[in-house]
């Protein structure tokens, strides 16, 4: 069934250093790929998303890579700061399918050392 | 900034009791998603609805489950007869229902069945 892998489970890096989770999808047919951050006691935020007609997406300190043919996408923070200490989520979406539903990864509990 | 709310933040009830979870999409979202959180399923998509009609609701427990949208501005959870393995958090989500568009998280109901 469809499937996505995420990795690594926790993650922890010193303030100012980069941070780099990575997905793998196993439905060729996903074509969009949104990064949730949550924090304690709230819902996912979106924040930052690509389509599968772009390679790379830059917002400020967050960007998001994508490899169709790999089936790999990656969020990558730079200078990391103790706010971005949450959990953070990769999806994956085949809206050709007309559901738009999304399959999310396991999860990775980012922690940034101040 | 429009989000969608959630209601109640916290239930705790006693096993065999009714549980009712509500949620008020953003306005003008025609998709809403239920979904329920634990550390170890992690983000499972319990139901979904477009234009206030269920489209899937193959992640619920049906003998005890039930989703329903009486109008555009809000989707009910139940749960009768609640169970201790159903303490959870459930989170609502809304879209546009439209490719390549993102989902928006409520803050989630805390539930725990005693």
């Amino acid at each position: 069934g469809e499937n996505v892998e995420q990795h690594p489970s926790t993650l922890s890096v010193q303030e100012g250093d980069s941070a780099v989770i990575k997905c793998t999808y196993s439905d060729s047919a996903s074509n969009y790929f949104p990064w949730y951050k949550q924090e304690l006691g709230k819902g996912p935020q979106l924040i930052i998303d690509i389509r599968s007609n772009v390679g790379e997406k830059k917002d400020q300190r967050i960007a998001v890579t994508l490899n169709k043919t790999a089936k790999h996408f990656s969020l990558h923070i730079t200078e990391t700061q103790p706010e971005d200490s949450a959990v953070y989520f990769c999806a994956a979406s085949p809206t050709t399918s007309g559901t738009y539903k999304y399959i999310f990864g396991t999860g990775t509990r980012l922690k940034v050392l101040a | 900034d429009a989000r969608v709310t959630q209601t109640p933040r916290h239930k705790v009830t006693e096993m065999g009791q009714e549980v009712t979870m509500r949620c008020q999409p953003i306005l003008g979202h025609n998709t809403v998603f239920w979904y329920r959180q634990t550390m170890m399923q992690g983000l499972e998509l319990l139901a979904y609805f477009r234009n206030r009609a269920p489209l899937d609701d193959s992640g619920m427990p049906k003998d005890r489950f039930s989703a329903e949208m009486p109008d555009a501005t809000l989707a009910t959870l139940k749960i009768q007869p609640s169970e201790p393995r159903d303490s959870a958090v459930y989170f609502c989500a809304s879209g546009l229902g439209q490719g390549n568009q993102p989902q928006h998280f409520g803050d989630g109901t805390r539930l725990s069945i005693l």
